[in-house]
C-alpha cells in the first residue's frame, strides 16, 4: 500500500501571508507527482505535474518543488488571496507495481485565507 | 466546465433503491476512473477502465457495479447501499491509464450521494 501524506491538514492565514505545504510520497520507482487545487462544489483542477528530481514549477503566485530522492514536494503560495482558499491535493504515481497507471492521492491541505 | 460531466450532482437514496451515476467526457480520452471521497479521507480509487476494459477493481463491494459502454461514458450502478456508502463520487478521465499517471486526470465535479 502506497501512502501519500500531506501536511498540515488545514491552514488558516491572513490575506497577504505566504504559505507552504508538504506532500510526502514513497521515493522508490518514482514516476510523477501531481498537484491539484479543489474548490468547494467544483472539480479538482490540475496545477502542476512534476517528473524530475529538482523540478520547480510556477504558475502566478503558486510554485512547487520536487525532491524524488527523499520523497517530498513543497507547494508555495506567495501573498495569499481569499480566492486561493481551497483544498490542495497531491497525487503520486510510480513506475511499477500496483501503483502503475493510476494516481494515489493524499488527504489534502485545506487552505483558508481570511480577508 | 472541465469537459467531464457528472450527473446527478446530488442523490439521496434509500438502502433498498437502485440508482445509477453517470459520467460523460468528450475529450477523446480512453481511460475513465471512479473515485470515492469519504469525510476526512483521501480520494480512494474504485475502478479504472482503459479502452473500455476494466483494469482495476480496488476491492469494491459488489453493491457498486461499474459499466463502460464506450470510451466516452462511464456509469456506476448502485443497489442495496449502506449509510456508510454516503460520500462524494468523483469521475475522472485521461488520455489512457499510463498517460494519466504521467500527465494527470481531468475530473468531473462529483455526485454527492446520501444513503438513508
Amino acid at each position: 500500500i502506497l501512502n501519500v501524506e500531506q501536511s498540515p491538514q488545514s491552514l488558516h492565514v491572513q490575506e497577504g501571508d505566504s504559505t507552504n505545504f508538504t506532500c510526502s510520497f514513497p521515493s522508490s520507482n518514482f514516476y510523477a507527482l501531481h498537484w491539484y487545487r479543489w474548490e468547494t462544489a467544483k472539480s479538482p483542477e490540475a496545477l502542476f505535474v512534476m517528473t524530475l528530481n529538482g523540478d520547480e514549477k510556477k504558475k502566478g503566485r503558486i510554485s512547487a518543488t520536487l525532491n524524488t530522492k527523499e520523497g517530498y514536494s513543497y507547494l508555495y503560495i506567495k501573498g495569499s488571496q481569499p480566492e486561493d482558499s481551497a483544498t490542495y491535493l497531491c497525487a503520486f504515481s510510480n513506475a511499477g507495481g500496483t501503483s502503475y497507471g493510476k494516481l494515489t492521492f493524499g488527504q489534502g491541505t485545506i487552505l483558508t485565507v481570511h480577508p | 466546465e472541465t469537459g467531464v460531466t457528472q450527473t446527478p450532482r446530488h442523490l439521496v437514496m434509500g438502502m433498498t433503491n437502485k440508482k445509477s451515476l453517470k459520467c460523460e467526457q468528450h475529450l477523446g480520452h480512453n481511460a475513465m476512473y471512479w473515485y470515492k471521497q469519504s469525510a476526512k479521507k483521501p480520494l480512494e480509487l474504485m475502478f479504472v477502465y482503459n479502452f473500455k476494459e476494466q483494469t482495476e477493481n480496488n476491492s469494491v463491494p459488489s453493491r457498486f457495479s461499474p459499466e463502460c459502454p464506450n470510451s466516452s461514458h462511464l456509469f456506476l450502478h448502485l443497489h442495496t447501499l449502506q449509510p456508510e456508502d454516503s460520500a462524494l463520487y468523483l469521475c475522472a478521465s485521461s488520455q489512457d491509464a499510463v498517460g494519466g499517471s504521467f500527465y494527470g486526470y481531468t475530473f468531473g465535479s462529483g455526485t454527492r450521494l446520501t444513503v438513508v
